[in-house]
């Protein structure tokens, strides 16, 4: 079975200050991995995924984030965080023979201060 | 980005009535499609897998009979909500895959039921 954790539900840092919204998994084999981050009353829009390769990972907005195998993590950062990236932001994983779908974590609310 | 675009955004609807949803996938072709459901500040949970041109593939707890999904073309996919319930309100997301199985989801806009 396929698991992923946010072991966060909010997140709350200043504006211009680096943050971190954690996301640990728990696959079978090895993952394929996403984040992705929804405002309110909006669908899911695509930030990073992880399939193979560097363990850091470029995304959209400048987000990134870094696979760790030995700690099974998938840690999403961001060097100077703006108020307007706060959202709603969702890890999930994909074990590459479970099909096409993805399991996500409950999510992190990120809240940027001014 | 591929597009993926839901209608309606949002509906009201009496108890016992259906509404259907509309999965359309703009500028791609979609063999599957997926809908999953979201209530207030919780995750996204599979409803089911949609396949163009079979049955659509449950998630385990979710009512075949209530929850009615066709996949008719490669672009359009759609949920009904048969004889809705208030506790059937809730934030309804399609998605649909482009590519190979490492590639991204695309997800739609969300449509937003109330059953009152």
């Amino acid at each position: 079975a396929q698991s992923v954790a946010q072991p966060e539900d909010q997140v709350n840092v200043a504006e211009g200050n680096p943050l971190t919204v954690k996301c640990t998994y728990s696959v079978s084999g090895n993952p394929y991995l996403f984040w992705y981050v929804q405002y309110p009353n909006r669908g899911l829009q695509f930030l990073l995924k992880y399939i193979t390769g560097d363990n850091l990972v470029k995304g959209s907005y400048g987000f990134e984030a870094e696979f760790n195998k030995s700690q099974t993590s998938f840690h999403l950062k961001k060097p100077s965080a703006l108020v307007s990236d706060s959202a709603l932001y969702f890890c999930a994983v994909r074990e590459p023979d479970s099909g096409y779908a993805l399991n996500f974590g409950k999510g992190t609310s990120l809240l940027v201060t001014p | 980005g591929a597009v993926v675009s839901q209608h309606p955004s949002w509906v009201i609807c009496k108890s016992g009535t259906s509404v259907k949803i509309e999965c359309r996938s703009l500028d791609f072709q979609a063999t599957t499609m997926f809908w999953y459901r979201q209530f207030p500040k919780q995750s996204l949970m599979l409803m089911a897998t949609s396949n163009e041109g079979s049955k659509a593939t449950y998630e385990q707890g979710v009512e075949k009979d209530k929850f009615l999904i066709n996949h008719a073309s490669l672009t359009l996919s759609t949920l009904t909500v048969t004889s809705a319930h208030p506790e059937d309100s809730s934030f309804y997301i399609c998605s649909a895959r482009l590519g190979p199985i490492t590639g991204e989801l695309f997800f739609g806009e969300g449509s937003r039921l109330t059953v009152l």
